[in-house]
């Protein structure tokens, strides 16, 4: 059975640090990992998605994960936080497929302090 | 293009009474799918239908009821709702890999 497990429900950095948010996941089978946003009060928003090409992902806002297969790690990434980037971050796993069920983490809130 | 939307955006409910959750794409995907959003927890997947005409039950289907009418609209149904059925609802579709989500319907059952 596949699952996720994100490291720390409640991350705060400082606007312009580096921001490290932890994924890691278990799938018998390769799988497709994903991170979401969710915004307060909205829907939650694809940021990037790793489907077994390159290992390095970037995706939207200037996020980018890397997938290491040894570490069966998939951590969220930026350089410099922006007050912007404040809201919940969701990893999730999928073995693709015709059905393509997604399996959650319980997310990482994240704040940004000026 | 609207993507996915979904009605109501709130709705309050007494124990016992029944409702429906509408789901809408219009991006002629194939998969739809319903998730719950509890503090905590994540999201959890309720039911999914990867094409019209089927339907599969996800992690947490108890006390829900779908209809995946025509490609564009899955419904949810909750026949006689329970206070542990206070959630937030999101429905996605997808076609491949990624999906798309709707704004959530935000449900009280008091």
């Amino acid at each position: 059975a596949q699952s996720v497990t994100q490291l720390g429900s409640h991350v705060s950095v400082s606007e312009g640090a580096l921001v490290l948010l932890r994924c890691n996941y278990s799938s018998s089978v390769p799988p497709y990992l994903f991170w979401y946003v969710q915004y307060p009060n909205q829907g939650l928003q694809l940021l990037l998605k790793y489907t077994s090409a390159a290992t390095l992902v970037k995706g939207i806002n200037g996020f980018e994960a890397e997938f290491k297969k040894s570490e069966t790690s998939f951590h969220l990434t930026k350089p410099s936080a922006h007050m912007s980037d404040a809201a919940e971050y969701f990893c999730a796993v999928s073995e693709g497929g015709a059905t393509n069920k997604l399996i959650f983490g319980t997310g990482t809130l994240l704040a940004v302090q000026p | 293009n609207a993507g996915v939307t979904q009605t109501p955006k709130f709705q309050v409910l007494k124990t016992g009474q029944s409702m429906t959750l509408q789901c809408a794409q219009d991006m002629n995907h194939n998969s739809m799918y319903w998730y719950r959003q509890d503090p905590g927890m994540g999201l959890r997947l309720i039911y999914y239908s990867a094409s019209e005409g089927t339907t599969d039950k996800g992690e947490v289907p108890n006390g829900y009821n779908v209809s995946r009418l025509n490609k564009r609209e899955f419904s949810l149904r909750l026949e006689s709702a329970a206070p542990s059925q206070t959630s937030v609802y999101f429905c996605a579709s997808s076609e491949g890999t990624g999906k798309i989500f709707g704004p959530g319907t935000r449900l009280t059952v008091l």
